[in-house]
This record gives structure tokens, C-alpha cells and sequence, in this order.
């Protein structure tokens, strides 16, 4: 049973577009919820990450957006650049180390 | 500062053979995790170590065991290998200080083929 769903699997996007994949959790537990970044032959790399007592965060071109009560989150990449081209995952852990994964949404940028 | 490093890059078995894979967790860092990263599933938390200790353990079958060594670093065994233990095997290592928020850094992985 996938604990967090992300949605979409793949995702074609303009040079200059705004990318956005949502991701929903049912375990009202969790609460912390990183975004990861894995370029191909690379481990994943935290991008950032929103505890549930706000409703976004922006670190430079990267935003999670929140919604506690519909238990959804999504991140946006504003202005996406051939280079953000990777595979991206959702998480979410219950303050066990367990970190539960989506299973990843394919980025292209399109220079 | 080097990162999270696996050994080796790539382990081809035939299945029932038995598999070790390593992990060398960032310097200071006393938490070890491994996943498994399959086709299309994500990444499944197979194990968390501490201090030596097995904290967690995901919902794989027993075959699935490690261990933590005194200088941290940690080993993933998978006996009687199947083919569809076939996947990457990711490590990942934290500070182990503050459960809930500790940023968890991965190594490349490990590819396991099993024929």
C-alpha cells in the first residue's frame, strides 16, 4: 500500500514554465515532508522540505505549497531550466526516521 | 567533506545466492538508512541504524538483515536472493540527533541484478 501518492508519473515542461507536482498522504501522523531531487546515476538529494504548521515555503525558485486539511502538498519550480531535468519525490515521515517515498515524477525541461 | 559512499557500484547474483552490500555514512553521522529503489514503486525503507542498534525495520521479509559496525558504517545482506529483489539499493546516513527532522543524505546506490 503506497502511503503517498504523487501524481504525475512524468512531466514535459517549456524552458521558462512553471512545473508542479502534487503529492496526498492519508496518515494524519506525519509531519514532515521533504521534496527530493535525483539526477540519473545519483542518490537523491533533499530540495526542501515543510513541517505542517505552515502552508508554504519558498527557497529560491522552489515552493511546497500545504494543505493540511485536504492532506495534499505539491511543489512548484517557477522558471524551469533545462537543468531541473530530474526525477523528483515526494516524502513524508511520522518521527520514526521512516520516510515514506512517492514513486517520483519524471521532469524534462524543454530548452 | 565525502559523502555517503557504496560498495560496489554494480552486484549481479543468480537467485537462492546471497548479496552484501556496504555503506560508508558521512563523517560524525551515527544513523544508517537502506532502501530499496524498484522500477516504478519509489523508494522502500528497508532499515534504520543507530548507534549500532536496528531502530526500524520496513515491511520486508526476514532475508532482508544488516548490521551497524563501530565506525557506523553498515552492511545490507539479502539471502536467497529472487529475481524481483532485482533494484537499487540506497543508503542514506543522518546526524541521528533529532528524530523526525534529521536530513537524511543518500550515497549513488547499489544496482543489484539477480538472474
Amino acid at each position: 500500500q503506497q502511503q503517498v501518492k504523487q501524481s504525475p508519473q512524468s512531466l514535459i515542461v517549456q524552458k521558462g514554465g512553471i512545473s508542479i507536482i502534487n503529492c496526498a498522504y492519508e496518515n494524519t501522523a506525519f509531519d514532515y515532508f521533504p521534496w527530493y531531487q535525483q539526477f540519473p546515476g545519483k542518490g537523491p538529494a533533499l530540495l526542501i522540505a515543510i513541517r505542517p504548521d505552515v502552508s508554504e515555503k519558498k527557497e529560491g525558485r522552489f515552493t511546497i505549497s500545504f494543505n493540511k486539511s485536504a492532506k495534499q502538498f505539491s511543489l512548484h519550480i517557477m522558471d524551469s531550466q533545462p537543468g531541473d531535468s530530474a526525477t523528483y519525490f515526494c516524502a513524508a515521515e511520522a518521527g520514526a526516521n521512516n520516510l515514506f517515498f512517492g514513486t517520483g515524477t519524471r521532469l524534462t525541461v524543454i530548452p | 567533506e565525502a559523502g555517503v559512499t557504496q560498495s560496489p557500484t554494480h552486484l549481479i547474483k543468480t537467485r537462492g545466492q546471497q548479496a552484501t552490500l556496504r555503506c560508508s555514512p558521512i563523517s560524525g553521522h551515527t544513523s544508517v538508512y537502506w532502501y530499496q529503489q524498484a522500477l516504478g514503486l519509489g523508494l522502500q525503507f528497508l532499515l534504520w541504524y543507530d548507534e549500532g542498534e536496528e531502530r526500524n525495520r520496513g515491511n520486508f521479509p526476514p532475508r532482508f538483515s544488516g548490521r551497524q559496525f563501530p565506525n557506523y558504517s553498515s552492511e545490507l545482506n539479502v539471502n536467497a536472493l529472487e529475481l524481483e529483489d532485482s533494484a537499487l539499493y540506497l543508503c542514506a546516513s543522518s546526524l541521528g540527533d533529532r528524530p523526525g527532522t534529521d536530513t537524511q543524505y543518500f550515497g549513488p546506490g547499489t544496482r543489484l541484478t539477480v538472474l
